[in-house]
């Protein structure tokens, strides 16, 4: 399968823990990426493969995988965390193409 | 570090192509990376357009393929989009990307700022 689901929109209270998923059948075969998306900016990578975080990202963003899901989890969200989220893998029925999840849109109460 | 740089026309009329190119910089362009088109109409999410590696190999998305060509220039350390038969459904802003593929995860560590395209008459 070539689709990747996200929740449209997640809130959280400031401080508090907020996981985002992504499901998709290619998650059994591919890790997700995850992206962050702030308003008029490009996307930047958050989160890849198993739990890794590019130089620079707080480590209160991690990720997670079970079956056909993958999870961001922000612990301790911060004001600035307000964004879209994005995931990412590539198809698994060996057509080689990738596929992003629809986005989420994340509040910070 | 490596930067990438978009670079083409904003505006294109309803049934041309659309071009433009992806400058890399601080980098090879030859470096064991695929290199991606995302593009993101406004208001709406992130759509992979397709990918290209130095040796010229190429995957797109299928529900573009038929009008996209992505090619590389080694000597000019860039690689470039084009799309035809635009509809007004092709504006967007356009992202080129690096990815660092491996066996079990794809992921767009580099993004260029990206590029306002338009089309209309």
């Amino acid at each position: 399968s070539s689709e990747l689901t996200q929740d449209p929109a997640v809130s959280v209270a400031l401080g508090q823990t907020v996981r985002i998923t992504c499901q998709g059948d290619s998650l059994r075969s591919y890790y997700a990426s995850w992206y962050q998306q702030k308003p008029g900016q490009a996307p930047v990578l958050v989160i890849y493969g198993k739990n890794n975080r590019p130089s620079g990202i707080p480590d209160r963003f991690s990720g997670s995988s079970s079956g056909n899901t993958a999870s961001l989890t922000i612990t301790g969200a911060q004001a600035e965390d307000e964004a879209d989220y994005y995931c990412n893998s590539r198809d698994s029925s060996g057509n080689h193409y990738v596929v992003f999840g629809g986005g989420t849109k994340l509040t910070v109460l | 570090q490596v930067q990438l740089q978009e670079s083409g026309p904003g505006l294109v009329k309803p049934s041309g192509t659309l071009s433009l190119t992806c400058a890399v910089s601080g980098g090879s362009i030859s470096s064991s990376n695929w290199w991606s088109w995302v593009r993101q109409p406004p208001g709406k999410g992130l759509e992979w357009i397709g990918e290209i590696y130095h040796s010229g190999s190429t995957n797109y998305n299928p529900s573009l393929k038929s009008r996209v060509t992505i090619s590389v220039d080694k000597s000019k350390n860039q690689f470039s989009l084009k799309l035809s038969s635009v509809t007004a459904a092709d504006t967007a802003v356009y992202y080129c990307a690096r990815d660092s593929l491996t066996r079990d995860m794809t992921a767009f560590d580099i993004w260029g700022q990206g590029t306002m395209v338009t089309v209309s008459s």
